[in-house]
């Protein structure tokens, strides 16, 4: 089976600019998770939706990130204004049952 | 808080097996235990996962004590593309709450030398 898409893979930007962040899960998985990844840390989550409704954000800086799951399949996460601590790895990760598949993330580095 | 606690770093010779040790002390009665393992510079990847009995896959084994305080990945014959940092996680299935949830500690930087 196809895994998890995401893109860009490298993104590069000013602080306070904007950047967003694409996910395509696998067919038919109804949860999708993003994390963030900073440098030598594990993943910390960040949202998770079942299907296209939200089960947990409690860990999303609502004052700046953002993100969405139109039609409960493709997701975007939003980060505006983007400050220099975001720099870090967005992973998005999707689940059917017991065990997430992973993309191979997006690496944002705000300069 | 991660729930579990794993050693930062271990080495192993490439054909040998290598053991990665996790200590889960305050595991709860419906909690499994879960392994991912992330290579450098790609997504983590699930590798196992065990509720009380010991488990075996095509990637590895897992030993979980008779109490469950504590686990032990198994990888038989390690290769270089086994070097990675491997995660331990405890965590509940089904309706749990936010102990449904992967909760990532430091893991275990595995080096596999040739």
């Amino acid at each position: 089976e196809a895994g998890v898409a995401q893109s860009p893979r490298y993104k590069i930007i000013e602080k306070r600019q904007s950047v967003a962040f694409w996910c395509n899960p696998i067919s038919g998985h109804a949860t999708l998770y993003w994390y963030q990844q900073i440098l030598g840390q594990g993943p910390k989550l960040l949202i998770q939706f079942q299907n296209n409704g939200v089960v947990d954000d409690s860990q999303l800086p609502k004052d700046r990130f953002s993100a969405e799951r139109l039609k409960g399949v493709d997701s975007t996460l939003k980060i505006q204004p983007a400050k220099l601590e975001d720099s870090a790895v967005y992973l998005c990760a999707s689940s059917l049952e017991e065990q997430e598949t992973f993309g191979s993330g997006t690496r944002l580095t705000v300069v | 808080d991660a729930k579990t606690t794993q050693p930062p770093s271990m080495d192993c010779a490439e054909g040998r097996a290598a053991n990665l040790p996790c200590n889960h002390s305050t595991i709860s009665g419906n909690e499994y235990v879960y392994w991912y393992r992330q290579i450098h510079s790609q997504g983590p990847q699930y590798i196992i996962h065990g509720l009380k009995n010991n488990e075996t896959n095509e990637m590895a084994s897992l030993i979980i004590t008779e109490d469950r305080k504590s686990s032990t990945l198994i990888l038989p014959h390690a290769t270089l593309r086994d070097t990675a940092v491997y995660y331990c996680i405890v965590r509940a299935l089904g309706d749990a709450g936010n102990n449904r949830k992967l909760i990532w500690g430091l893991g275990t930087s595995l080096a596999v030398n040739p």
